[in-house]
């Protein structure tokens, strides 16, 4: 069975570029979780989408959205990228919804903003 | 490989030593959590979980103990080999459908062949 795959590896921005990252999950796993992780802050949940609607929110701005297609892959979006922003995104998947049960992790999108 | 943090507590063993890896959680009313291993340029791996009605749990070569009253988690890994080299985290979720999930900082283990 294939893992969870992020697309791009890699990705360079400038300030003020907005950022679309890729995810799909595990088959047959409904629930895609994002994070951010940072040197300073570690690993922060940012969203979760089940069945195409997002279930739950970590606390980041607005700037920071998804969506879920009905085959279950989800797309991440960064508009008007900070410096701060850069950071490895992580997708996770999971067969249902919640934290309530273990996540497989993908290997992440680097997103370096200069 | 890229570090995915800096100033993380670190542990250094010897291969075939046991390894203990120590969180401190937060939430009192956290009722589940969960340990991952990362390794350099990858994503996290679980390891395994445990609920809040339980204090210990074997996996394969690992145990997750539970202390509620002081809040307090950990990973023993037996046998330690140089593949268990990475970086693990501690995870706490509280909370039903509104869940808040809150990883710990993580541990730098080093094996030493």
């Amino acid at each position: 069975k294939a893992g969870v795959t992020q697309t791009p590896r890699y990705l360079i921005k400038t300030r003020g570029q907005q950022v679309t990252l890729s995810c799909s999950p595990i088959s047959g796993h409904r629930s895609v979780s994002w994070y951010q992780q940072t040197p300073g802050q570690g690993l922060q949940f940012l969203f979760e989408y089940f069945s195409e609607t997002q279930r739950n929110k970590g606390n980041f701005p607005g700037r920071f959205s998804g969506r879920q297609f009905s085959n279950s892959r989800s797309e991440m979006n960064v508009s008007t990228l900070e410096l701060g922003d850069s950071a490895l995104y992580l997708c996770a998947s999971s067969a249902g919804q919640g934290a309530g049960q273990p996540q497989h992790f993908g290997d992440g999108t680097r997103l370096s903003i200069l | 490989g890229e570090s995915v943090g800096l100033h993380l507590p670190t542990l250094s063993v010897q291969e075939g030593d046991n390894s203990i890896i120590n969180c401190a959680y937060s939430n009192s009313a956290s009722d589940y959590f969960i340990w991952y291993k990362q390794e350099s340029g990858k994503g996290p791996q679980f390891i395994i979980d445990i609920r809040s009605n339980m204090d210990k749990r074997q996996g394969q070569r690992v145990t997750v103990l539970l202390n509620k009253t002081v809040k307090h988690l950990s990973l023993q890994i037996a046998a330690t080999q140089p593949g268990d080299s990475a970086v693990y985290f501690c995870a706490e979720i509280s909370g039903g459908s509104n869940y808040k999930l809150t990883f710990g900082k993580g541990t730098l283990l080093t094996v030493n062949p």
